[in-house]
């Protein structure tokens, strides 16, 4: 069954804490991505990762990083929380071609008081 | 930079009439991906069409797209509206070189009784 799985769901960070989330897909997908989603905004790329510890910048990269140490499994880390970093977060994969659809987890909504 | 313009930010259509979402798109590649993406009410979005060939149209679940290339389009169209329809709609382009993909900002789709 091709999934991606995104853990946790919901979360609740005061702002200056660190949040760690956490993304998992059992394709073998090479590509995995970071995306968040604000109202009018659509769907804003993070970070990209083409494979085990090859990872790039994508369109908003500021105030976070990530990690990729295993091919199914990809983190989004938030060092020292900020409020307007409050959004749904979409995790995402792909097979390594430009052609290919991604698949998207379910989201995390985040919200940093 | 490649770049999706998606022009109304909400549609709304009764039940059983057609309806036509609009994309466009800027880019500099000869051969590129397109997608439209389908995100229902607190789920996660999920690809709908897909096409990279110029002038061939592309169907699924009722809705169609044809890439033009002369017109840098890739609008999405149904005949016949249902109420099961009312989601957020993306499109979307895949750069080759980098795996990428830019999405537009999404329109809304509201089907009414």
């Amino acid at each position: 069954d091709m999934k991606v799985t995104q853990m946790p769901r919901y979360l609740i960070k005061r702002m200056g804490e660190n949040v760690l989330l956490e993304c998992g897909q059992d394709m073998s997908h090479e590509t995995m991505y970071w995306y968040r989603q604000d109202p009018g905004l659509g769907l804003q790329l993070i970070y990209i990762s083409y494979d085990v510890d090859s990872n790039s910048e994508g369109d908003i990269p500021k105030g976070y990083r990530v990690s990729r140490k295993k091919r199914e499994h990809f983190s989004l880390i938030l060092d020292s929380a900020k409020t307007n970093q409050t959004s749904v977060y979409f995790c995402a994969s792909s097979f390594g071609r430009s052609y290919a659809e991604q698949f998207f987890g379910p989201g995390t909504r985040l919200t940093v008081l | 930079g490649d770049s999706v313009t998606q022009t109304e930010g909400l549609v709304t259509v009764t039940e059983g009439l057609p309806v036509k979402l609009n994309c466009t798109y800027q880019t500099t590649y000869l051969t590129i991906a397109f997608f439209w993406y389908v995100q229902y009410l607190n789920e996660a979005p999920q690809v709908l069409l897909k096409s990279s060939t110029d002038n061939k149209r592309t169907e699924h679940q009722g809705f169609h797209a044809t890439l033009h290339k002369s017109s840098s389009s890739f609008h999405l169209q149904k005949s016949s509206a249902q109420l099961s329809d009312s989601a957020l709609y993306y499109c979307a382009l895949s750069d080759p070189n980098t795996n990428k993909v830019v999405f537009g900002t999404g329109t809304r789709l509201q089907v009414l009784p």
